[in-house]
């Protein structure tokens, strides 16, 4: 059974360009939430997507979007790169009937420069 | 909003003893689901035990239990018999269980150390 995976592991960009991470849902999961991980503190709630569309959104900018597929699988995006968006950006998948639990994927390290 | 205190930053134990990981929560709402994520070096992000607030017993997952006190809003991990492979970042998280609120509110973290 896969559990969630996300491309790629590392990420080096400089400030201004923009950036798309990858997540694949764990199997027959179709929800995909997005999180934010600083160094040195908790994950923070990106946004969530379930049947392709937004369905729950953090405080985060504009410049943070995403997309699911039909597949499940999602794409998080985010234009204008800040040095304070060097994070790791993690992924994690449930089924909406039991969004209790949510499963994440081994992350995203992206380095802002 | 809700938030999620953890107030030790740190915490160290010998191997095949016990520790307890202390967690405090705010949130008006009376029926949420609380979680312990373990983060190991290797950055993934582990559920260890899950517990819903409608629910008096405490949560046990083998050598993991809880001690869940919806009065208080507190929410303590105990591990029993630690092991080596314990060490690592444990994540104290909350979740709305009803309306439209469906993320993962964490707090910052306690590093376990565990001596040999």
């Amino acid at each position: 059974d896969a559990g969630v995976t996300q491309s790629p592991t590392h990420l080096i960009k400089t400030r201004g360009q923009q950036v798309t991470l990858r997540c694949s849902p764990k199997s027959g999961h179709d929800t995909v939430s997005w999180y934010q991980q600083a160094l040195g503190q908790g994950p923070q709630f990106i946004f969530q997507y379930y049947e392709e569309e937004e369905r729950q959104r953090g405080n985060f900018p504009d410049r943070f979007s995403g997309h699911q597929f039909p597949n499940y699988s999602s794409e998080l995006n985010v234009n204008a790169l800040l040095l304070g968006d060097s994070a790791l950006y993690l992924c994690a998948s449930s089924l909406r009937t039991s969004v209790e639990t949510q499963y994440f994927g081994p992350g995203t390290r992206l380095l802002v420069l | 909003a809700q938030t999620v205190t953890q107030s030790q930053p740190e915490m160290s134990v010998q191997e095949a003893e016990t520790v307890t990981l202390s967690c405090t929560y705010d949130t008006s709402e009376s029926d949420y689901y609380l979680f312990w994520y373990k983060q190991p070096p290797s950055r993934q992000m582990i559920l260890v035990i899950r517990q819903e607030a409608y629910k008096q017993q405490n949560a046990t997952e083998n050598r993991f239990s809880v001690n869940f006190q919806k009065a208080a809003k507190s929410f303590s991990l105990k591990i029993s018999d630690s092991q080596l492979g314990d060490a690592a970042m444990y994540f104290c998280a909350y979740r709305s269980a009803g309306g439209s609120n469906y993320k993962l509110t964490f707090g910052k973290g306690t590093l376990l150390t565990v001596n040999p």
